[in-house]
Order: C-alpha cells, then structure tokens, then sequence
C-alpha cells in the first residue's frame, strides 16, 4: 500500500516557466513533508520541507503548497531552470511516540527542462 | 565539506557471497539510516541506528544486518545476497530523529552475478 504517490513519472517544461510537481499521501498522520532532488549517479538532495501546522512555504525559487484536507502537496519552481532538471521526489514523515524519522517516499517524478 | 560518504559507489557479488556497504559521516550526527531503492521504485527504510540503538523494520528480510561501531560509521551486512538483492543502497544521516531533513550519501550501486 504505497502512502504517498507521486502520479506523475515525467513532466517536461520550457525554461523560464512554472514548473509544478504533484504529491499525495493517504496516511492522515503525516505532518512534515520534504521535496527532494536527485541527479543520476548521486544521492537525493534535500530541496524544501513543510509542516503541516502551514499551508506554504517559500525558498527562492521554490515554493511547497500543502492541502491537508486534500492531503496533496506541490512543489512550484519559478522560473524553471535546465539545471532543475532531475527526479524530483516527495517524502513524508509521521510525528509521535513512534516516531523513527522513517522517510516514506513517492516514486520520483522526473523533470525535464528544455533551454 | 561535512558530508555523508558511501563506498564502494558500484559493488558487484556472487549470488550467496556475503558482502558489506559502507557508510561514513563528519555531520556528527545521531542518527543514520540504511533505504533501499529498487529500479523506478521509492527508497525504502531498511533500519535506522539512534547513536548506539538499532531499530529494524519490520519488514526488512533477516538477510540484512547492520553495524555502528562508532558515531562516524556504519556498516550494511547482506548474509547471502540474492538476485532480488541487486538494488540502489542509500546511507542518509539526521541530527535527530522527527521533523528534520535527513542527509544522503550517493549511494552503492550493487549487482548480484
């Protein structure tokens, strides 16, 4: 039973606009979620997080939307550079007493960015 | 640069041959973890060490062991590898556990003949 989806497996955008990549989770008690980029032959590089006490959060270029009640999350980037192009993945976390930091992962979705 | 280190990048074995990853940190954190990415598929957690305490999933084959000698190392033992064990393995490292990001390693790439 996969808890956080990531239905879109490739996205392909000019540079200079919006990119926007898709999340959904199912388990009701996640409440931190990440975005992570990963280059091939490299490891994912953590990009942004959210809480889920917010709605957005912002760095640069990127931007994280959450909608609790939709239990879906996006990750905007604007304006969109060929060097974001990677496999972007969404993660979420659980809080409490069994809290292990366990990462639950989406399967990626890949970015392509065309100069 | 504080970083997490993996090696070997590429690791190849027999079917059955036991074999050890390797991970390496200057963050000087307490926590690292061991995930599993198969081909196309999400990283998944194998185990995770809090400074000295080992904690396994439930759902990690018994195949797989782990070490943590000391804060800066740890170690993925697999007793005797099968084809299903050919797989992306990822050491990723946190301060802490909870709502934190966690560090990755690039990862080894291991092949079973």
């Amino acid at each position: 039973d996969q808890q956080v989806k990531q239905n879109s497996p490739s996205l392909s955008v000019q540079e200079g606009r919006i990119s926007i990549l898709n999340c959904d989770y199912t388990n009701s008690m996640f409440d931190y979620f990440l975005w992570y980029k990963k280059y091939p032959a490299e490891g994912p590089t953590f990009l942004i997080s959210i809480s889920s006490i917010k709605d957005k959060n912002e760095d640069g270029r990127f931007t994280v939307f959450l909608n609790k009640s939709a239990k879906h999350l996006s990750l905007h980037i604007v304006p969109s550079q060929p060097g974001d192009s990677a496999v972007y993945f969404c993660a979420a976390t659980e809080h409490g007493s069994s809290n292990t930091g366990k990462l639950i992962f989406g399967q990626g979705t890949t970015l392509q960015v065309k100069p | 640069d504080a970083m997490v280190i993996q090696n070997p990048r590429y690791q190849v074995t027999q079917f059955g041959k036991p074999v050890t990853l390797s991970c390496s940190q200057t963050l000087n954190h307490n926590v690292m973890y061991w995930y599993q990415q198969k081909s196309s598929q999400a990283p998944k957690l194998l185990f995770h060490y809090y400074d000295k305490d080992f904690n396994n999933e439930a759902d990690t084959p018994d195949n797989f062991q782990s070490r943590r000698p000391n804060t800066s190392f740890c170690f993925l033992d697999i007793r005797s590898p099968g084809l299903g064990d050919a797989a992306m393995y990822l050491c990723a490292t946190s301060f802490t556990r909870g709502n934190q990001p966690q560090h990755f390693g690039d990862g080894t790439r291991l092949s079973i003949l």
